[in-house]
Parts: structure tokens; C-alpha cells; sequence
């Protein structure tokens, strides 16, 4: 109940195109849901996070959308560039009555967009 | 404002050895947590510190352990270090304890154990 699902594992785009990346979880008090992007050698960097209580958010070319009822997260990275080549993280966090930060990550997408 | 600092960077142990390895949180962040990243089982929550308290612990053995001190920096100690334990390790700042608070990731620590 612990676990986020993320797909797909690779991801080969065209320049400009959209990179899709979905996150699936069962645990229903998951109630913060934040996406990293990591490069080679770097720690992952908070990309855009969202709650429960939206079905989308946006953030320059980057898009969450949300479906409650489905359990489901995805993120979306429209007109995709060269250096948005990177692993990307979904992950989720349960609020302990505001006790701890524990994120749950999805197992990451190798994101590579080609010229 | 500098961002989450860990050192060092790079570590090279001995199996049966011990490790420490430290981390400076965003200036005003008073909650530190600590992942473990291996290509194997991903990103894993090692635990997190709030107020010098630890507020939650992932499952790991308690060869793993942590501590925050008043000024929010932390350290988390490895002992009798296995060659399972080679991974990076990533600390993470957060203004406060509580999901929905952004939490800030540093470089991390590779460490590789022999």
C-alpha cells in the first residue's frame, strides 16, 4: 500500500513533442504529490508538486494532472528540449497529522529527447 | 540563499568499517530527512529530523542511525559497513516538518564500500 507505480521505465522523444510520464498509488491518505528532475550526478530538484484537492496544475511547460478517483498522477512536459534529458521522479507523501515530510518515490523515468 | 550542502561528496570505505556523513540544510530550515538512492531499489527514506527529534524512520537496520543538531545541521552515521550499503545518499531540507512543504535535495554523498 506503501508504493507508487511510475511508467513508463525509458522515454524517447522528439524535440518539441510532449513527454507523458504516469504515477499510479493505492494508499488513499497520500495527500501531497511532488515530481523531481535528476540529472547525472546531481540530487533530484523539486520540479512541481500538487494536492489532492486540484485535478491540474501547470507550471511553464510543465503539467500535473491529477485523477482522484483513479489513484492516477501524470506529468506532462510540453514542447520537450534536449536539456530536459533526465531521470524523472514521482513520488507521494502522507500527512501524519503534519508529523513528517517520508516521501514515497516512483522507481523514476530516463527521459531522453532528441534533437 | 545556498542550497543543502553534504559532506563530502565522495566516499571510499572498507566493508566492517563506519561512515559519517553530514548535511547543511537551507538557512531557516529546521527539517532534514536522508534517502538512500541505489539503481537497484531507487530512492529510499532513510529518516527525517525536526527540532533535534527524529520524527520518522524508513526500514532500515540500525546499523543506520541519524542525528540533527540545534543549529538544524544533521549527520547520519553507517556501521559495519556492508557492500549493500554502497549507494548515494541524499539529504533533503524542508522549512518544517509536514507533507506538503517542499523539500529541498543537496548533491549527496556516493559512497562506495570494498
Amino acid at each position: 500500500q506503501q508504493q507508487v507505480k511510475q511508467s513508463p521505465q525509458s522515454l524517447i522523444v522528439q524535440k518539441g513533442g510532449i513527454s507523458i510520464i504516469n504515477c499510479a498509488y493505492e494508499n488513499t491518505a497520500f495527500d501531497y504529490f511532488p515530481w523531481y528532475q535528476q540529472f547525472p550526478g546531481k540530487g533530484p530538484a523539486l520540479l512541481i508538486a500538487i494536492r489532492p484537492d486540484v485535478s491540474e496544475k501547470k507550471e511553464g511547460r510543465f503539467t500535473i494532472s491529477f485523477n482522484k478517483s483513479a489513484k492516477q498522477f501524470s506529468l506532462h512536459i510540453m514542447d520537450s528540449q534536449p536539456g530536459d534529458s533526465a531521470t524523472y521522479f514521482c513520488a507521494a507523501s502522507e500527512n501524519y497529522g503534519g508529523a513528517t515530510n517520508k516521501l514515497i518515490f516512483g522507481t523514476g523515468t530516463l527521459l531522453a529527447v532528441q534533437p | 540563499k545556498a542550497g543543502v550542502t553534504q559532506t563530502p561528496r565522495y566516499l571510499i570505505k572498507t566493508r566492517g568499517q563506519q561512515v559519517t556523513l553530514s548535511c547543511s540544510p537551507i538557512s531557516g530550515h529546521r527539517s532534514v530527512s536522508w534517502y538512500q538512492q541505489t539503481p537497484g531499489q531507487g530512492l529510499q527514506f532513510l529518516f527525517e529530523y525536526f527540532s533535534e527529534t527524529q520524527r520518522n524512520k524508513g526500514n532500515f537496520p540500525g546499523r543506520f542511525s541519524g542525528r540533527q543538531f540545534s543549529n538544524s545541521r544533521s549527520e547520519m552515521n553507517v556501521s559495519t559497513l556492508e557492500l549493500g550499503d554502497s549507494a548515494l545518499y541524499l539529504c533533503a531540507s524542508s522549512l518544517v516538518a509536514g507533507a506538503g512543504y517542499e523539500q529541498y535535495f543537496g548533491p549527496g554523498t556516493r559512497l562506495t564500500v570494498t
